[in-house]
């Protein structure tokens, strides 16, 4: 089964607004990535946070991290009709795997 | 860096025909990984190499399936023979880690008929 799992599975909101999105997890991880596919390309990393790490920012990211519950989420903040994409998270399954999620479809509305 | 590069881009062949998948990872990489991702399946791991060998190649899913890395910079997925249940996108990521950052190509998009 996978180790990540994205909620919601899809997402709607209006340009401007913030998207949040929550991963769940199974066991230990070093350090978990969220990635971005836009439709019919591949995917690209947005951000790692290391399980040492609790938050992280990037630009517009904000990604946070909660060993405890085995939990991360992504938020994207004054989201724009160019955010609309899948959003995975990944976990490292072992010391080169890397194991996704089924992702979060995001929709940005202009 | 020109990045991951795929070929083809787009796919469709017969059922029973071989298909050739090929990468070309970022230069100076020495992890690169093929995926194939399905709507039921999300994303799958089907076999990673480290250095050219393969390392894992536990999620290939049948003896149809065969990859190569002749060198560092070039791999190759080959499919024989296709069936339709083989339709899928199948991406390349390179890394220069185990644990670090991985760079995808822009996938081979297959169908088979």
């Amino acid at each position: 089964s996978q180790q990540g799992e994205e909620d919601p599975q899809a997402l709607s909101i209006q340009e401007g607004e913030n998207a949040t999105m929550n991963c769940s997890y199974k066991t230990s991880i070093n350090n978990l990535q969220w990635y971005r596919q836009n439709s019919g390309r591949g995917l690209v990393h947005l951000i790692l946070i290391r399980s040492n790490e609790r938050e992280k920012h990037s630009g517009r990211l904000r990604v946070t991290l909660d060993t405890s519950k085995k939990s991360s989420s992504l938020l994207i903040t004054a989201s724009r009709a160019a955010d609309t994409a899948s959003y995975f998270c990944a976990t490292d399954g072992s010391s080169y795997k890397l194991i996704f999620g089924s992702g979060t479809r995001l929709l940005v509305r202009p | 860096d020109a990045g991951v590069i795929q070929s083809p881009r787009h796919e469709v062949t017969e059922m029973g025909q071989e298909v050739t998948l090929r990468c070309k990872p970022i230069s100076g990489h020495n992890s690169l990984f093929w995926y194939r991702q399905t709507m039921m399946r999300g994303l799958e791991l089907l076999i990673y190499f480290n250095n050219n060998v393969p390392i894992d190649d536990s999620g290939m899913p049948e003896d149809r399936f065969s990859a190569k890395m002749p060198n560092a910079s070039f791999s190759t997925l080959k499919i024989q023979p296709s069936e339709p249940r083989d339709s899928a996108v199948y991406f390349c990521a390179s890394s220069s880690g185990a644990e670090d950052i991985q760079y995808f190509g822009a996938g081979t998009r297959l169908s088979v008929l």
